[in-house]
């Protein structure tokens, strides 16, 4: 059984470029979970989808934002006009009904 | 709302000694309790949960953690630490039937281990 996959590892782009990145869960798992984490801290909560319908969103999901799970399967999460801000790793978790949430490798963004 | 608290930002234990660090939830009811590890540049990997039951549970790589009611604890243990241990530790909870939010993780802000040969 492969675990959670992301896509990329790290990302260095420049202050106001769009960057997007992949995540595939484990194949059963029909909840997808994106967090943010910042140096230093715990991973923050962004948003939720349950099979395709994203079901909660975090305030700290700015309109820059976007997730997208479009099949059930893999999610995408896109970050428009990149601030510095947004610097952090970005981690995907999945689960299936058990609650318990298997974590991704993650991707570093640095945005410069 | 939902916290955690790791009291220890760092941790340092000699290889062999006995390992614990603190874990202190606020919530209305009895949540759904994890730890995880992290190392450097890592995702994180689940060591052991709790739901309910025995409030002992054993986890992975030797580490257990105790659920204390009365004290909103979940502490996570391990007899003799080993060098691989070093890494950061976070304590979670997610709580079940929260008004439909039984989904989302909240995170202490991790205790860093170094382990010193």
């Amino acid at each position: 059984d492969t675990g959670v996959s992301q896509d990329p590892r790290h990302k260095i782009t420049k202050r106001g470029q769009n960057v997007t990145f992949r995540c595939d869960p484990i194949s059963e798992h029909n909840r997808l979970y994106w967090y943010r984490q910042t140096l230093g801290q715990g991973p923050e909560f962004l948003t939720y989808f349950q099979n395709e319908a994203q079901l909660e969103k975090s305030r700290l999901l700015s309109d820059r934002f976007s997730a997208e799970r479009p099949k059930g399967s893999f999610s995408t999460l896109e970050i428009q006009r990149t601030e510095q801000g947004d610097s952090a790793m970005y981690l995907c978790a999945s689960s299936a009904h058990t609650d318990t949430q298997y974590f991704g490798p993650g991707t570093r963004l640095t945005v410069l | 709302a939902q916290s955690v608290t790791q009291p220890d930002i760092h941790i340092t234990v000699s290889e062999g000694a006995s390992l614990e660090l603190r874990c202190n939830y606020s919530y209305g009811a009895t949540p759904y309790l994890f730890w995880y590890v992290q190392s450097p540049g890592q995702g994180l990997q689940l060591l052991l949960k709790y739901f309910s039951g025995d409030t002992l549970v054993q986890g992975i790589k030797g580490f257990e953690a105790e659920f204390k009611r009365s004290q909103s604890s979940f502490n996570l243990r391990k007899p003799s630490v080993h060098w691989s241990d070093a890494a950061e530790y976070f304590c979670a909870v997610v709580g079940p039937n929260s008004g439909g939010s039984n989904y989302k993780l909240t995170f202490g802000k991790g205790t860093l281990l170094t382990v010193n040969p």
